[in-house]
């Protein structure tokens, strides 16, 4: 199946302070998808992304396809304490892959 | 607009039973998926199911398996359960593939 790379796997951050992740894969893709996830629950869309190139705000996230439509960035910025979880980015293609999800990044804040 | 519901909530069961997990999907949503969660492994595509048809399958053995009815509820069933099964299983419920996906709070499954 395809192979999603996902940097860094915690961040451990101020409160305040702004937030960058990302994932690259080993093939091209034509949807992008970030989820964030809270203990206990199921993921939740944030962004999704359809278009090379393509910048996508949502409050205080924003999210970029890359040129190549092999990586995507997730930004936070200003961070606060909600913003604790683990965030997944996420590719949809058929056959064995179905939802591909990266291994996740843990956002941590300390006070 | 209800979300996606899933049940139960929280299971424990001994090794080598069997468990049936149910998921009803956002009303409308005629694709659902589910998925596998575990520490180490992260989140896994277990099958999709849409409109009564199983349309993908993950790299899982036989012993999971799952079913969509005409409502387009779906429920999935482990057989034979092993100690590594035990995991938070996932729904998600779309209108359409590649537009986002609405996912359950999970069914948490402990295998003593």
């Amino acid at each position: 199946g395809q192979q999603l790379n996902q940097s860094p796997q915690s961040m451990f951050i101020q409160e305040g302070e702004d937030v960058s992740m990302n994932c690259t894969s080993s093939s091209i893709f034509n949807t992008w998808l970030w989820y964030k996830q809270d203990p206990g629950e199921g993921p939740v869309l944030l962004i999704a992304l359809y278009k090379a190139g393509e910048l996508t705000s949502n409050g205080r996230l924003t999210a970029q396809f890359g040129i190549t439509r092999k990586d995507s960035f997730l930004n936070i910025s200003a961070s606060i304490p909600s913003d604790v979880g683990i965030y997944f980015c996420m590719y949809s293609g058929g056959g064995a892959d179905g939802l591909t999800f990266g291994k996740g990044t843990h956002l941590i804040i300390q006070p | 607009k209800a979300g996606v519901t899933q049940t139960p909530r929280y299971l424990i069961k001994t090794r080598g039973q069997q468990v049936t997990l149910s998921c009803s999907p956002i009303s409308g949503h005629r694709s659902v998926s589910w998925y596998q969660q575990t520490p180490g492994q992260g989140l896994q595509f277990l099958f999709e199911y849409f409109s009564e048809t199983q349309r993908n399958k993950g790299n899982f053995p036989g012993r999971f398996s799952g079913r969509q009815f005409s409502n387009s509820r779906s429920e999935m069933n482990v057989s034979t359960l092993e100690l590594g099964d035990s995991a938070l299983y996932l729904c998600a419920s779309s209108s359409q593939r590649d537009h986002g996906y609405t996912f359950g709070s999970g069914t948490r499954l402990t295998v003593v």
